[in-house]
């Protein structure tokens, strides 16, 4: 089954402690991003990758940190987490080309106290 | 610089009813336009996908339209059910910029009563 998976699914954590939210996906799709959502700012892109070692800065990229090693993953770290940083985070990835559809993951909800 | 509105923020209809969801945009220079249905806490299903060139798409009772001159899009559920329930999100793919990211609405959260 064609499919992002993300992981944990919730994480409730301490400021400070380090952390990893891992996103993969199967189809082998050339880009990928992550998001945040909060309540009434909508969906805003943290970072995106075009391809396997190329990254870049999404809309709100402070605090985090990614890497694209492999074109399957696509993990999101936060080196030191803080409270403003309680969010639900969702992966998504694409064939390369802009028309093509995006596929997400189911999200992971963290909270960081 | 693009922006997406979705009016209603929220919307309540009895069971049965056919029912209109509204994304206008401000830029119509565009790749597509993609609906997206969220429950709550969960994750994002992709609805329907309309590239630039198309006008409309369907699947089962969805129906998606896409007017790229006057900026808006409207997705159409006919004969609504409890388990439409959800937020309906849409997003753009404009043509600006080398991201090529998705400009999101803050989307409508749809109640349908039995």
């Amino acid at each position: 089954e064609a499919q992002v998976t993300q992981n944990p699914r919730y994480l409730i954590t301490v400021t400070g402690k380090k952390l990893t939210v891992t996103c993969s996906q199967n189809m082998n799709h050339e880009y990928m991003s992550w998001y945040r959502q909060d309540p009434g700012l909508g969906l805003r892109q943290i970072y995106y990758s075009m391809n396997v070692e190329v990254t870049d800065k999404g809309d709100v990229p402070e605090g985090y940190k990614v890497s694209r090693k492999e074109k399957r993953n696509f993990p999101l770290i936060l080196e030191s987490p803080s409270p403003n940083q309680t969010s639900l985070y969702f992966c998504a990835s694409r064939k390369g080309g802009a028309v093509n559809e995006q596929f997400f993951g189911p999200g992971t909800r963290l909270t960081v106290l | 610089k693009q922006e997406v509105t979705q009016i209603p923020a929220a919307l309540s209809v009895p069971e049965g009813e056919n029912l209109v969801l509204n994304c206008s945009f401000t830029d119509s220079a565009i790749y597509n336009l993609q609906w997206f249905r969220q429950d709550p806490g969960k994750g994002l299903t992709s609805l329907l996908l309309i590239q630039s060139s198309q006008r409309e798409q369907t699947s089962g009772r969805l129906n998606a339209s896409l007017d790229k001159s006057s900026g808006r899009s409207t997705l159409y559920i006919a004969a609504s059910q409890p388990g439409d329930s959800a937020t309906y999100l849409c997003a753009v793919a404009p043509r600006a910029g080398n991201n090529r990211k998705l400009i999101w609405g803050l989307g409508t959260s749809l109640g349908v009563n039995p």
